[in-house]
């Protein structure tokens, strides 16, 4: 049973414009992170939120926005795609001092 | 800062092979470490977690331990199969206690030959 779901599993989008992509649990965690991974390197932490808490890493461009209206749900939105942008993005939830649960990912490409 | 690194960066082994993955970390002060393994295209999916305040942990073939005094963490692999071929990642939480972050090592590419 899959317990962290993002959708779509592959987004394409036009250089420029805004695109969503979401990101659910079914664990209750009250910690999600979004990370931004590029082919042949580690993930890299964009942001995450503590509960309601946003933290956002200092390094992250301000094109990258995220939500989470509830525990369950979190989206991070990417105001005007570059090319750069370009990579997989990994949710991950995680609670106390349990394991990370990560998602399959979502595969962006930008045309 | 905190810096994970992992050696060797791939790894080819013919199957029934035992191995070691290596993992150092530039700051002791880590709240737990996990290792990952992820597959081509996939997400990542935890394989062992250990509290800084323990050695080893075992799950089936594999057994990691941590040494915090010295930075470093191994991950074994005993008897290895062509369906362990994959990315291992290692990973601390640094910085904050239970509410830091991973900081991620760039990873093992193991390929099993059979």
């Amino acid at each position: 049973d899959a317990m962290v779901i993002q959708n779509p599993r592959y987004q394409v989008t036009q250089f420029g414009k805004p695109v969503t992509l979401s990101c659910s649990q079914t664990l209750n965690h009250n910690v999600m992170y979004w990370y931004q991974q590029k082919s042949s390197q580690a993930p890299k932490l964009l942001f995450h939120y503590y509960d309601k808490d946003f933290n956002n890493e200092a390094d992250t461009p301000d094109n990258f926005q995220s939500r989470r209206p509830n525990t369950s749900f979190c989206f991070l939105d990417i105001r005007s795609p570059g090319l750069g942008d370009a990579a997989m993005y990994l949710c991950a939830t995680r609670t106390g001092n349990q394991p990370q649960h990560f998602g399959d990912g979502t595969r962006l490409s930008i045309l | 800062k905190q810096e994970v690194t992992q050696i060797p960066a791939a790894l080819s082994v013919p199957e029934g092979e035992n191995l070691v993955l290596n993992c150092s970390f530039t700051d002791s002060a880590i709240y737990n470490l996990q290792w990952f393994r992820q597959d081509p295209g996939k997400g990542l999916t935890s394989l062992l977690l250990i509290q800084s305040s323990q050695r080893e942990q075992t799950s089936g073939r594999l057994n990691a331990s941590l040494d915090k005094s010295s930075g470093r963490s191994t991950l074994y692999i005993a008897a290895s199969q062509p369906g362990d071929s994959a990315t291992y990642l290692c990973a601390v939480i640094w910085g904050g206690g239970s509410q830091g972050n991973l900081i991620f090592g760039k990873g093992t590419k193991l390929s099993v030959k059979p």
